[in-house]
């Protein structure tokens, strides 16, 4: 299985709302990622987990929230969105941190309204 | 701002010729450098990456060329295909930091 899954594929959410995005894999990665993407522009690293533990936080704003139950899982917990907010967000992993080699999921698109 | 860029946002080459992508960066202390491709409706997807401690590596059909001395680096596509065409992205590991710092992205388009 060389997949990450992210979860939805999809997300429509008003500014008072909370919600949040899921990511998994199964490949026995240690590192995990965040990433967000505008329209036409590259990835922005957001968040990095090194052994589920944050090494990386890319001074997100606090309504980024960013959360590693196991090794498996990685959740970005979203409360208070702005318009600006609307993007892709990618999620990634890889062996651990010290690689370049990073296996991608296909995004959560999100829209704030 | 970015330490990672590239000088073209459209390439447009004839199916079957050769590509090359270029790529600039000004960090000094980058010393791992990484092509991915990005097709539309997915994520990034790894191509072929180079440490500083190298000037050339090859993989199947592509080839990156590292020059440190005026900090830049190409991709070559060989025998160009349809399947190519994507936006391809350069990234950098500044030395010590986890993570990579993706540059502007160029897309390439096949004429058939």
């Amino acid at each position: 299985d060389t997949e990450v899954t992210q979860t939805p594929k999809h997300l429509v959410m008003g500014m008072t709302n909370k919600k949040s995005l899921k990511c998994e894999q199964h490949m026995g990665h240690r590192a995990m990622y965040w990433y967000k993407q505008k329209a036409k522009k590259p990835p922005e690293l957001m968040f990095v987990y090194s052994y589920e533990k944050l090494s990386i936080n890319e001074s997100v704003p606090s309504r980024f929230s960013p959360e590693c139950p196991n090794s498996s899982l990685l959740n970005l917990h979203l409360h208070a969105l702005q318009p600006e907010d609307s993007a892709l967000y990618l999620c990634a992993s890889s062996r651990t941190v010290n690689t370049g080699e990073l296996f991608f999921g296909e995004g959560s698109r999100l829209t704030v309204l | 701002g970015e330490s990672v860029g590239l000088h073209l946002p459209t390439l447009s080459v004839q199916e079957g010729d050769n590509s090359i992508i270029n790529c600039a960066y000004s960090n000094s202390a980058s010393d791992y450098f990484i092509w991915y491709k990005q097709e539309s409706g997915k994520g990034p997807q790894f191509i072929i990456d180079i440490r500083s401690n190298m000037d050339k590596r090859q993989g199947q059909r592509v080839t990156v060329l590292l020059n440190k001395t005026v900090k830049h680096l190409s991709l070559q596509i060989a025998a160009t295909q349809p399947g190519d065409s994507a936006v391809y992205f350069c990234a950098e590991n500044i030395r010590g930091a986890d993570g990579l710092t993706f540059g502007k992205g160029t897309h390439l388009i096949i004429q058939p």
